[in-house]
């Protein structure tokens, strides 16, 4: 069965430091990993996207790694703001010719306080 | 300004009501996605269409229906068939093809039924 399991469920940290959210799935076939950042109360926004062949990925203060070998990938978030605390989850796109589905992990609650 | 709407962004009705969720997008995708979110779990697909005129269920469609006679409207219909209808409900739009595009969720509708 396709599953995505994120951990932490939730996570609380102090402003200016840095966390680490993990990722782990089994998806086949897989296409494509996203991490989304989503604000509460509003719908979730990208924030990177790694094929088979990417290792590692970086969108600012965002950082995402992925080891297809072991199926798993992390999104490290560098020197923490208060605009970070929402929750990030981790997406798994498994694409085949019957066409393409989505599986969503339960998501990180992130708050960070000052 | 591009993007895609949902509305209202709360919405209250009373048990055995059937109640319709708004979305719109002027991105010009030709997929649209409806997903439901409860606390604590992944997003849900509801209800999906890769062209107007033409719809699919998702893993929860009972209860609900859509319709899809505009490119840029996928409306939800929360029947009162829905057990349990009180969510957070995303819409998504996004490419098709055969490359793997992102999904773009509008800002959600809360919906409460009691």
């Amino acid at each position: 069965k396709n599953q995505v399991e994120q951990s932490p469920q939730s996570l609380i940290i102090l402003e200016g430091k840095n966390c680490t959210l993990q990722c782990n799935y089994t998806v086949s076939p897989f296409s494509n990993l996203r991490w989304y950042k989503q604000d509460t109360g509003r719908g979730p926004v990208s924030l990177t996207i790694m094929t088979f062949s990417e290792n590692t990925k970086s969108n600012g203060r965002y950082t995402a790694t992925l080891d297809a070998d072991t199926k798993q990938s992390s999104l490290h978030i560098t020197a923490s703001q208060l605009s970070d605390s929402a929750s990030y989850i981790c997406v798994v796109t498994s694409a085949n010719q019957a066409g393409t589905a989505l599986i969503f992990g339960k998501g990180t609650t992130l708050s960070v306080s000052s | 300004d591009g993007g895609i709407t949902q509305s209202p962004k709360y919405l209250f009705r009373k048990e055995g009501q059937n109640v319709t969720l708004s979305c719109e997008q002027n991105l010009n995708h030709d997929a649209m996605y409806w997903y439901r979110q409860d606390p604590g779990q992944g997003l849900r697909l509801i209800y999906y269409s890769q062209i107007v005129n033409d719809f699919q269920k998702g893993d929860i469609a009972e209860g609900y229906s859509v319709s899809r006679e505009k490119k840029e409207s996928f409306p939800l219909t929360v029947t009162s068939a829905q057990k349990n209808p009180t969510a957070f409900y995303l819409c998504a739009s996004k490419y098709s093809g055969t490359r793997d595009y992102e999904q773009y969720f509008g800002p959600g509708t809360r919906l409460t039924v009691t």
